[in-house]
């Protein structure tokens, strides 16, 4: 069955430190990849997405995410992150299901960020 | 302009109660979809419909019933409220091609069965 992988599930860091979330999914088809983000009490906000083209791709708030066909991994980074970065992370993938797609969700990992 | 909306925001009920919640989403879209999100905060799709037929159908308890009065509108109707309904229902919304498939979420509903 198709499935993506969040690997850390809690990460906590201080203020300007470097981010990397991991990613991974099985299935291997075409994928078309995201990453969400959930702040505390709201509903989730693309942060990303890959379709096609350069595997690197930006998003909004400085984050950006690398698509390696090879490892199946679609991995969300961000240099230095903020105490506003503090929110529930989810990777995501699509799939074609019955003609439609489908998107299938990680379990999330949840940043916490200290001043 | 919100662009999908869910109600009702809270939801406290007994069990063994019958509850709905409504989304509308005014994006145009002709998919739309329901997300439940346990209390671990795993997001898992239940129901998904295009243009009001029923194309997604997980594997769901039959107490749950969406309903589709047209495209902007997804509803959906819970039976017999068990506890293990508590959660947050996520409604979502998007325009689907087979190379495109970003998914427009709703500010969620919080539903505690007691």
């Amino acid at each position: 069955a198709q499935s993506v992988s969040q690997h850390n599930h809690h990460v906590i860091l201080s203020e300007a430190a470097s981010l990397e979330l991991g990613c991974n999914y099985s299935y291997g088809g075409t994928v078309n990849l995201f990453w969400y983000v959930q702040y505390p009490g709201q509903h989730l906000q693309l942060l990303l997405k890959y379709f096609s083209g350069d595997p690197l791709v930006k998003g909004i708030k400085g984050f950006e995410a690398e698509f390696i066909k090879s490892k199946f991994s679609f991995n969300l980074r961000k240099p230095s992150v903020q105490w506003s970065d503090t929110a529930e992370y989810f990777c995501a993938v699509s799939l074609l299901s019955g003609g439609y797609n489908k998107l299938i969700f990680g379990a999330g990992t949840r940043l916490a960020v200290h001043p | 302009d919100t662009a999908v909306s869910q109600t009702p925001k809270y939801l406290v009920t007994q069990m063994g109660n019958d509850k709905s919640i409504k989304c509308e989403q005014n994006l145009g879209h002709d998919t739309m979809y329901w997300y439940k999100q346990d209390s671990k905060k795993f997001l898992k799709i239940m129901f998904s419909y295009n243009n009001k037929e029923l194309i997604i159908n997980e594997t769901v308890p039959n107490r749950f019933s969406p309903k589709s009065p047209d495209k902007a509108h997804l509803n959906l109707h819970i039976n017999s409220l068990e506890l293990g309904d508590s959660a947050v229902y996520f409604c979502a919304s998007s325009q689907p091609d087979r190379l495109y498939n970003e998914q427009f979420f709703g500010p969620g509903t919080r539903l505690t069965v007691l």
